[in-house]
């Protein structure tokens, strides 16, 4: 089992529609999750973090956390072209050192 | 501020060669951690560095080796390369108690012909 999984899409979305990503985690551990944003050829780039239970909303980004299904998930509104990226989940578990884990990301393509 | 910085940006060896790649955290990080990601995957931890020592690592073999500086700079080194190390090598940095995760840098292209 992966410690992250996601998706690999991709998913395509019209423009304006909400893009909703998944992604799931095997360790029950786990304090603190990511989401990166990486265009091609580009280094991720952090977009939300959450690390309590229940939603996080940042203009149209919303990060939305459940531990006990060891699930969580982004949901982007009035997606643009823009947003047209490969989206990363990323899990933090402090065990003495920082160990940070990713999927293997999301294509995302909102279609004009 | 200025955040993680990467050199160079993009390098082309031959199979065989050594290669090191450097990088800077941001100020205020004292953990850098290396990832690599070939194309069309996520981010591969390599391997963590803190005070200098390596204390975290991949699955990653020996030929790839890594240094930590008294003022948090780091670098990668991987011996006899090979095709299949072609790839964006990212560094990340991160700060002590943080919990809004790595900042990464830009990464260096690196290809093995």
């Amino acid at each position: 089992q992966k410690e992250v999984e996601q998706n690999s899409g991709p998913l395509s979305v019209p423009e304006g529609a909400i893009a909703s990503l998944n992604c799931t985690y095997s360790d029950r551990g786990s304090q603190s999750f990511f989401w990166y944003r990486q265009y091609s050829g580009k280094s991720p780039e952090l977009i939300m973090f959450i690390y309590s239970n229940g939603d996080k909303e940042d203009g149209r980004f919303t990060a939305q956390l459940n531990k006990a299904s060891q699930y969580v998930s982004l949901l982007i509104r009035d997606s643009q072209p823009s947003d047209s990226a490969t989206y990363l989940c990323a899990v933090l578990r402090l065990r003495g050192y920082q160990k940070v884990t990713f999927g293997t990301g999301t294509k995302l393509q909102v279609i004009p | 501020d200025a955040g993680v910085t990467q050199s160079p940006t993009h390098l082309i060896k031959t199979r065989g060669q050594q290669v090191t790649l450097r990088c800077s955290p941001k100020s205020g990080h004292d953990t850098v951690s290396w990832y690599q990601q070939a194309l069309g995957q996520g981010p591969q931890f390599i391997f963590q560095y803190y005070e200098e020592e390596e204390r975290q690592r991949g699955n990653f073999p020996d030929r790839f080796s890594g240094h930590q500086f008294p003022n948090y700079s780091s670098e990668l080194n991987v011996n006899a390369l090979l095709l299949g190390d072609s790839a964006l090598y990212l560094c990340a940095s991160i700060g002590q108690g943080s919990e809004m995760g790595y900042t990464f840098g830009s990464g260096t292209r690196l290809t093995v012909v």
